[in-house]
C-alpha cells in the first residue's frame, strides 16, 4: 500500500529536549516537507526537500533541522524544543511538481511542556 | 505570490442539505486548484483538482468543485450532506509552473452534518 509513514503519533516532552519525528514513504516520490497545523492557521510549511541531500527553508523553519539522507526519510528534528512547538505535524510526498497532489502522514501530535 | 481564503472557518449544515464550502485564491499566473479533507485523527487526504480543461471538477465521495476564473473562486459543494462528511476540508492553490514548494493552504473549514 502506497503511504507515508509518521512516527510517533502522538509524543509530550519537556522543554529542551531533542527529539525527531520520522517520516517515510514507500511512493519513490522525489518530494517531501513537513507542515505544521495549528487552528485558524491551517498548514504552515516548515521545511521541504526536492531530492536527497537536498532541503530548504518552508515559511517557518525556525527550531527546526531537517535531513535527507535517502530518498523515503525526511526526519523533522527539533534540537530544543519551546512550548510555542506544540502543533500537530504531517509529513507529506509528492512529485517534485505541485499538480500531482500530495500524499500525507497521519499526523504527530507534540506537546511540549 | 499567491494566497487562498476560505470563506467560513466553520460550517454547519443539516444531514441531506446541500453542502458549499468557500475557496476564494490570489495568484499571478494560472493556477492549480485542490481540496483536501481531513477526517478526525487522521491525515489529508486529496478530494479534486483542478489542472486543466473542464472547470467542473468531480471528486471523490460525490464532492465537485467549479473553477471560476472570473470571480477567483474554487467552491466545494456536494448536493447531500452525510453523516460522514463532518471533517475539515482544506483548499489549496500552486501555480501551474511551479515545484511542489508552492503549493500553499488555507486556513480550513470544519463542517459539521447534523442529524
Amino acid at each position: 500500500e502506497a503511504q507515508v509513514t509518521q512516527n510517533p503519533r502522538y509524543l509530550i516532552t519537556v522543554t529542551g529536549k531533542k527529539l525527531t519525528v520520522t517520516c517515510s514513504q514507500n511512493m519513490n516520490h522525489e518530494y517531501m516537507s513537513w507542515y505544521r497545523q495549528d487552528p485558524g492557521l491551517g498548514l504552515r510549511q516548515i521545511y521541504y526537500s526536492m531530492n536527497v541531500e537536498v532541503t530548504d527553508k518552508g515559511d517557518v523553519p525556525e527550531g527546526y533541522k531537517v535531513s535527507r539522507k535517502e530518498k523515503r526519510n525526511f526526519p523533522l528534528i527539533l534540537e530544543s524544543p519551546s512550548p510555542n512547538q506544540t502543533s500537530l505535524y504531517f509529513c507529506a510526498s509528492g512529485s517534485h511538481r505541485a499538480h500531482y497532489g500530495y500524499t500525507f502522514g497521519s499526523g504527530t501530535r507534540l506537546t511540549v511542556v | 505570490a499567491q494566497s487562498v481564503t476560505q470563506l467560513g472557518s466553520h460550517v454547519s449544515v443539516s444531514e441531506g442539505a446541500l453542502v458549499l464550502l468557500r475557496c476564494n485564491y490570489s495568484s499571478s499566473v494560472p493556477p492549480y486548484l485542490f481540496w483536501y479533507v481531513q477526517y478526525p485523527n487522521q491525515g489529508l487526504q486529496l478530494l479534486l483538482k483542478y489542472t486543466t480543461g473542464a472547470t467542473l471538477v468531480k471528486g471523490i465521495n460525490g464532492f465537485e468543485a467549479e473553477f471560476k476564473k472570473s470571480e477567483t473562486s474554487f467552491h466545494l459543494t456536494k448536493p447531500s450532506a452525510h453523516m460522514s462528511d463532518a471533517a475539515e476540508y482544506f483548499c489549496a492553490v500552486a501555480p501551474d509552473s511551479g515545484s511542489a514548494r508552492q503549493l500553499t493552504f488555507g486556513s480550513g473549514t470544519q463542517l459539521t452534518v447534523l442529524p
